[in-house]
């Protein structure tokens, strides 16, 4: 069973500060991997997707990828109380023709002022 | 905003009903996929469709069951309603499951 994992948190900064999200997988040939924010009540929304080792930065937020490690982090940049919300992590299965994501458990955010 | 839509927002069954969800996509979105999400866990997958076939299926029971329809429009269906099936079912919608979008999700509450 292909696993992603990731602290439940919660994680709690401060405002203006850096927070650092990891997230672990279990399949070395996965190659495509998401990060969702969702706020309580809400559905998940897309922030960014990375497929290459390395960093990629989109505004405040950086997807950073590690497939020797098979590790997954995203950072934000100073932080604001908005940024309070569950952020999930998806790795994208090909199996038989079809995609799936698989999610982690998600890890709550507490942006505080 | 994704462009996916879906209805209702809120429902209540009792044990042993039947449910049917809808979802309706963005032009241009060939596929759809439909997830379940417990309270307090990430989104599980249920199955997959793509230019109105089913093409992949996670770990759920025939009784769940969908179809997609050529105005990108989608339905999730399930029969036998038991307690765990309550949770928030979410559509995803995207071109060739490139990327997939979420909508606003559907809250089931079964009693």
């Amino acid at each position: 069973q292909k696993e992603v994992e990731q602290n439940s948190g919660p994680l709690s900064v401060p405002e203006g500060a850096i927070a650092s999200l990891n997230c672990t997988y279990s399949d070395r040939g996965s190659q495509s991997f998401f990060w969702y924010r969702q706020y309580s009540g809400k559905s998940p929304e897309l922030i960014m997707f990375i497929y290459s080792n390395g960093d990629k930065e989109d505004g405040r937020f950086t997807a950073q990828l590690n497939k020797a490690s098979q590790y997954v982090s995203l950072l934000i940049r100073d932080s604001q109380p908005s940024d309070s919300a569950t952020y999930l992590c998806a790795v994208k299965e090909v199996s038989g023709g079809y995609n799936k994501l698989i999610f982690g458990a998600g890890t709550r955010l507490a942006v505080h002022p | 905003e994704t462009g996916v839509t879906q209805s209702p927002t809120h429902l209540i069954k009792t044990r042993g009903q039947q449910v049917t969800l809808r979802c309706s996509s963005q032009s241009g979105h060939n596929t759809v996929s439909w997830y379940q999400q417990a309270l307090g866990q990430g989104p599980q997958f249920i199955f997959q469709y793509y230019r109105e076939e089913e093409n992949g299926r996670g770990n759920f029971p025939p009784r769940f069951s969908g179809l997609q329809f050529p105005n990108y429009s989608s339905e999730l269906n399930v029969n036998a309603l038991e307690l765990d099936d309550s949770a928030l079912y979410l559509c995803a919608s995207g071109r060739d499951a490139y990327e997939q979008y979420f909508g606003p999700g559907t809250r089931l509450t079964v009693t």
